[in-house]
């Protein structure tokens, strides 16, 4: 069965600076996306960026790039230029490219910027 | 504004009470989904539906069902409320269930079993 591993509960950033929040998958398939979510306050969840496996170059978006290791399972956020806004909870998601359409979440690190 | 609408956005209910949660999208979206948020536990998939007609179960399903009438459509029932149902609730539609399309999510309903 596919998991999703966020070993971080929390973190903590000051404003300006650069983060990353670390996540590790467990599949047996090839053909899988992977994605980051922020959710903040409001309790929306909003994407922030998603990678494709079968795709070598890590995504990148505005201040928000991921480091993608396909062979070691490692998929980890990072959020540069921090600012008071990014301060969220983020997890971190996988879905089979397949049939199955299931996306299987991380427990979440709460991320705090300090001023 | 096109986008998943849910409601209620917060209910308290008392144990033993059928609860149905609504959620619609006027995305078109053929794929829509229902998930709880438990802190520690990230959110977790209730049920699924790949398209109008279809449903199928997912991590944490007992104690809930779903309809899928049409496509916009898409409520969530909790038969019999326990308070281990007490958590927050998101519905969530994909254009397709298979390929790059992004998940949308609806607000949430924060749902209180007493």
């Amino acid at each position: 069965a596919q998991t999703v591993t966020q070993s971080q509960p929390e973190m903590s950033v000051q404003e300006a600076e650069t983060v990353t929040l670390s996540c590790t998958y467990d599949t047996s398939e090839s053909d899988y996306y992977l994605f980051w979510y922020k959710q903040p306050p409001s309790r929306q969840m909003i994407l922030v960026i998603r990678q494709e496996a079968y795709k070598q170059q890590n995504a990148t978006e505005n201040r928000f790039s991921v480091n993608f290791q396909k062979a070691a399972k490692s998929f980890s956020l990072k959020i540069s230029d921090s600012q008071l806004g990014d301060a969220a909870m983020y997890f971190c998601a996988y879905r089979f490219g397949g049939a199955t359409n299931k996306l299987i979440f991380g427990t979440g690190t709460l991320l705090a910027v300090q001023p | 504004i096109a986008g998943i609408t849910q409601a209620p956005t917060s209910q308290i209910l008392a144990a033993g009470r059928r609860m149905t949660l609504r959620c619609t999208q006027d995305m078109r979206h053929n794929a829509m989904y229902w998930y709880r948020q438990d802190l520690g536990l990230g959110l977790r998939l209730i049920h699924y539906s790949n398209t109008a007609g279809t449903t199928g179960k997912g991590e944490v399903p007992d104690g809930y069902s779903v309809s899928r009438a049409n496509t916009d459509d898409f409520p969530l029932t909790l038969a019999s409320a326990v308070p281990s149902q007490t958590s927050v609730y998101f519905c969530a539609s994909r254009r397709a269930p298979q390929g790059e399309s992004p998940l949308h999510f609806g607000n949430g309903t924060r749902l209180t079993v007493t």
